[in-house]
């Protein structure tokens, strides 16, 4: 079955970076974009940034560009979310899902979720 | 960009009863539309897609209607695991794919 494993939660101060990786699992990993959203406590999820698992094109979401890189390394299904410059607001659930077919549609596959807490 | 709206913010509800949640957009999105359920401490689930086909293993007492700019999802017979917040998202071509605020399905 389809599976995304994200890694575990992260502290960082402000303006430091971190960065969370998705392994894909239960599927062809080239044949399917994977987005990354985060959420708020309460609040709706929020679209970041998208790659293309088969050529590593990226779309990054106009609020995230400029801080946000995302990376993938086939031989492992492997991808990385890397944010940098952190703010107290950045705090927030971080998840990685996959897309639809080969873009960035609709999310059938969602990751556990990676908490960021950033605090002094 | 395009702003989504849900209603109600939430909704008490009883085992059994029929339940409607509407989703509107600010532009039309033509039926670009997804609905997830999302548990406490859970990743969203996608339920519906393309406003109105059931994704595979949900149960056939969702289902999701509508175009243009308002669409609804509805629980046809309201079982105890659907009490959940539940959120529209659309995918129109070159948006930024943005998610309603969500409505909470709670116990009348």
């Amino acid at each position: 079955q389809v599976q995304l494993v994200q890694s575990g939660p992260e502290v960082k101060k402000p303006g430091a970076s971190v960065t969370v990786s998705c392994q894909a699992s239960g599927y062809t990993f080239t044949r399917h974009g994977i987005s990354w959203m985060r959420q708020a406590p309460g609040q709706r999820p929020v679209w970041m940034a998208w790659i293309s698992a088969k050529n590593g094109n990226t779309k990054y979401g106009e609020k995230f560009q400029g801080r946000i890189t995302l990376t993938r390394d086939t031989s492992t299904n492997i991808v990385y979310m890397e944010l940098r410059s952190l703010r107290s607001d950045d705090s927030a659930v971080y998840f990685c899902a996959r897309g639809s077919d080969g873009g960035n549609d609709y999310f059938d596959s969602w990751g556990q979720g990676t908490l960021v807490s950033v605090s002094p | 960009d395009i702003q989504m709206t849900q209603s109600p913010s939430t909704l008490s509800a009883s085992i059994g009863d029929r339940v409607t949640i509407t989703c509107r957009a600010s532009q039309t999105i033509y039926s670009w539309l997804a609905w997830y359920q999302q548990k406490p401490g859970k990743a969203p689930k996608l339920l519906i897609y393309k406003a109105s086909i059931l994704e595979s293993g949900v149960p056939s007492r969702f289902s999701g209607s509508g175009s243009g700019t308002e669409f609804t999802l509805t629980i046809s017979s309201l079982q105890p695991d659907d009490f959940a917040t539940y959120y529209c998202q659309e995918y129109n071509v070159y948006s930024e794919r943005t998610f309603g605020p969500g409505t909470k399905v709670d116990i009348k």
